[in-house]
């Protein structure tokens, strides 16, 4: 089966640097998503990686390491509009390699105080 | 205007009744599906759609049924709503010539049975 855990929620301060994580346990890993979520509103995308490594877009960067299964989203110079959910997406190549289904895990609440 | 729409925001009605959820879209996917979303336990695949005539159950489809009556409109139904199918849906898309794209989500149908 599919198994992905995150932090529940985690508090950081305006300017400052927070790191979420996530970790998974898939059959045939094909990709990782991390999405944001204010609340109430649609997920909107953030990052992919399928390869070790740091991915880096600005404010935000997503690492991965597929031995670990392990994978961390990076937010620097924290503003307040950066509080919101955030949710860690794997797709399973167990459900074919092409289809683009995902699991999602629970999501990481994060609140950003001044 | 939102490249994935859904209809309606927000609904409130009673046990028993017949209710549809309606999604269209105009970026031109030809991959979409439905979530609901619960509190505590993230976004879980109802059901999705490759093709016009390609209808496949997600991990949750008991209790729904769905028609892609078109490439552009995916409709999720609730033949005879119970309580514990209050949740907040969202209908996604995303593009089979690109599968490592994200999916795309729209603004979500707050659906409350009473």
């Amino acid at each position: 089966g599919q198994n992905i855990d995150q932090p529940t929620e985690m508090t950081a301060t305006e300017g400052a640097i927070v790191q979420i994580n996530c970790t998974y346990q898939t059959s045939g890993f094909n990709g990782l998503f991390w999405y944001q979520q204010h609340a109430g509103e649609a997920p909107t995308f953030l990052s992919y990686n399928v390869l070790d490594g740091l991915e880096e877009k600005g404010r935000f960067s997503s690492f991965l390491s597929r031995s670990k299964g392990y994978s961390y989203l990076l937010l620097k110079e924290l503003q307040m509009k950066d509080s919101a959910s955030y949710l860690c997406a794997v797709r399973d190549r167990q459900y074919g390699g092409a289809t683009n289904k995902l699991i999602f895990g629970t999501g990481t609440l994060l609140a950003v105080q001044p | 205007d939102a490249d994935v729409t859904q209809t309606p925001r927000n609904r409130i009605t009673k046990t028993g009744k017949r209710i549809m959820l309606e999604c269209s879209q105009t970026k031109g996917h030809d991959r979409m599906y439905w979530y609901r979303q619960d509190p505590g336990l993230g976004l879980r695949l109802i059901y999705y759609s490759f093709d016009v005539k390609d209808i496949n159950k997600g991990e949750i489809s008991d209790g729904y049924s769905v028609s892609r009556q078109a490439q552009a409109k995916f409709s999720l139904s609730l033949e005879s709503a119970i309580p514990n199918q209050t949740a907040l849906y969202f209908c996604a898309t995303s593009d089979r010539q690109n599968s490592n794209q994200p999916q795309h989500f729209g603004d979500g149908t707050r659906l409350s049975i009473l």
